[in-house]
């Protein structure tokens, strides 16, 4: 059974860092594309990031580019999300999700979410 | 950066009913566009993949079509279950979602 588990949410002020993590299991980790997608409470999902199987290519939604990083460790069956000068818009329930191994189809599994909140 | 325009925003509809929502995007996608489902306090669930292709599972009352730059989604018989948020995202150029569209018990 595929699972994602997230953690490292949590409130920080602005100008601050926080680093995501998703453990997954039950499936080949490192064959499959990994992706961060966000939610703001009440409001609609965004794309934040997403990695190739083996980490060589990274890419972001304009609104974290130069702010966030994406990055994964593939013995350990895990995904990173570094977050720096976070801000009050960054507040949301952060999802990883496994990307289809059909081309750009999508995330076809997703966790639950941690939450991040950026306030003083 | 692709926009995806998704409308209506909101739909009351009974069980039973036949119900569409269209997503518009702001240039040529070819036919990468992609369904999601999601319930209050839950994670999406992807419907549909490649503009009309369901996921293993998905009920046969959904269906996708579309290409280019206009895409639908169709729920032909609306089961209890199946009231939620739609979103579509493209995937052409990375990833971008629509605004959703709140599918309501009439």
């Amino acid at each position: 059974e595929v699972q994602l588990v997230e953690s490292g949410g949590g409130l920080v002020q602005p100008g601050g860092s926080l680093r995501l993590s998703c453990a997954a299991s039950g499936f080949t980790f490192s064959t499959y594309w990994m992706s961060w997608v966000r939610q703001a409470p009440g409001k609609g999902l965004e794309w934040v990031a997403n990695i190739k199987h083996d980490g060589s290519g990274k890419y972001y939604v304009g609104s974290v580019k130069g702010r966030f990083t994406i990055s994964r460790d593939n013995a350990n069956n895990s995904l990173y999300l570094q977050m720096n000068s976070l801000r009050a818009e960054d507040t949301a329930l952060y999802y990883c999700a496994r990307d289809s191994d059909v081309s750009s189809g999508g995330s076809d599994y997703w966790g639950q979410g941690t939450l991040v909140t950026v306030s003083s | 950066d692709i926009q995806m325009t998704q409308s209506p925003p909101s739909l009351s509809a009974s069980v039973g009913d036949r119900v569409s929502i269209t997503c518009r995007a702001s240039q040529n996608v070819d036919n990468y566009v992609n369904w999601y489902q999601q319930k209050p306090g839950k994670a999406p669930d992807l419907l549909i993949y490649g503009a009309s292709t369901l996921k293993s599972g998905v009920p046969s009352r959904f269906s996708g079509s579309g290409s280019g730059t206009d895409f639908t989604l169709i729920i032909s018989s609306l089961q209890p279950e199946d009231f939620a948020t739609y979103y579509c995202q493209q995937g052409y150029s990375t990833y971008t979602f629509g605004q959703g569209t709140k599918l309501e018990i009439k």
